[in-house]
């Protein structure tokens, strides 16, 4: 596609529910990154693929949180019995190589 | 310490005027840098890469400072339309951001 695809842009869920948020990276693109954005924080690295493998998950706060991207293309964020302090913007970005990265509009969770 | 750190702000400078924000890294293998513009509610923007030689973009000047460890940004002549956050952000295995530098330019 033209950009970073994240879906859904907005996601209320239920203390303790499980979710899933998609990420679909610029066509082409090898790497690619999910982060976490709280109401004035700069974006928060969580995970990084380069094809199909995760090459660094340090960011990932626990357990509960997980991501997978099985056909080096798309990939999903899951989280497991969300807190309400997991709420925060998700933000998907793709890279070609060295350059910038281009991010996706993100997906507002708020878990209530 | 973190690893990127901005000053957040915010910088409320009237149009015309020059202003210009420091970003302060601790990894001395960084690679690459980079300035990012994030508008309220939306994602951020590359706004330009940050070369060792200096590089400049019409009104937008960035440096890197490999000795301090430190980028900047230099806006001339601000616009309205600059109003927004300014990200840094530093590449040694992961592209890492700084907290964000708000601009708030007035009439």
């Amino acid at each position: 596609g033209a950009g970073v695809s994240q879906t859904p842009s907005n996601k209320v869920t239920e203390k303790g529910k499980y979710v899933e948020l998609r990420c679909d990276p610029i066509s082409g693109h090898t790497a690619l990154y999910w982060y976490r954005q709280s109401l004035g924080q700069g974006p928060e690295f969580l995970i990084y693929f380069q094809g199909t493998g995760a090459a660094d998950d340090s960011g990932l706060p626990n357990d509960r949180f997980f991501a997978v991207r099985p056909e080096g293309s798309v990939s999903t964020l899951k989280i497991q019995r969300t807190e309400r302090g997991d709420s925060a913007v998700y933000l998907c970005a793709s890279s070609a190589g060295e350059g910038g990265y281009t991010f996706g509009s993100g997906t507002r969770l708020t878990v209530v | 310490r973190k690893e990127v750190e901005q000053d957040p702000g915010p910088f409320n400078v009237p149009e015309g005027a020059t202003v210009a924000f420091n970003c302060t890294y601790s990894n001395s293998a960084s690679q690459s840098f980079f300035w990012y513009r994030q508008d309220c509610r939306k994602e951020p923007k590359l706004l330009m890469s940050v070369y060792s030689s200096g590089n400049e973009d019409g009104r937008f000047t960035a440096q890197l400072n490999r000795a301090s460890q430190y980028i900047s940004l230099l806006i001339r002549d601000s616009k309205l339309s600059d109003s927004a956050t300014y990200l840094c952000a530093v590449n040694g295995d992961k592209l890492i951001f700084g907290t964000g530098t708000r601009l708030q330019v007035f009439p």
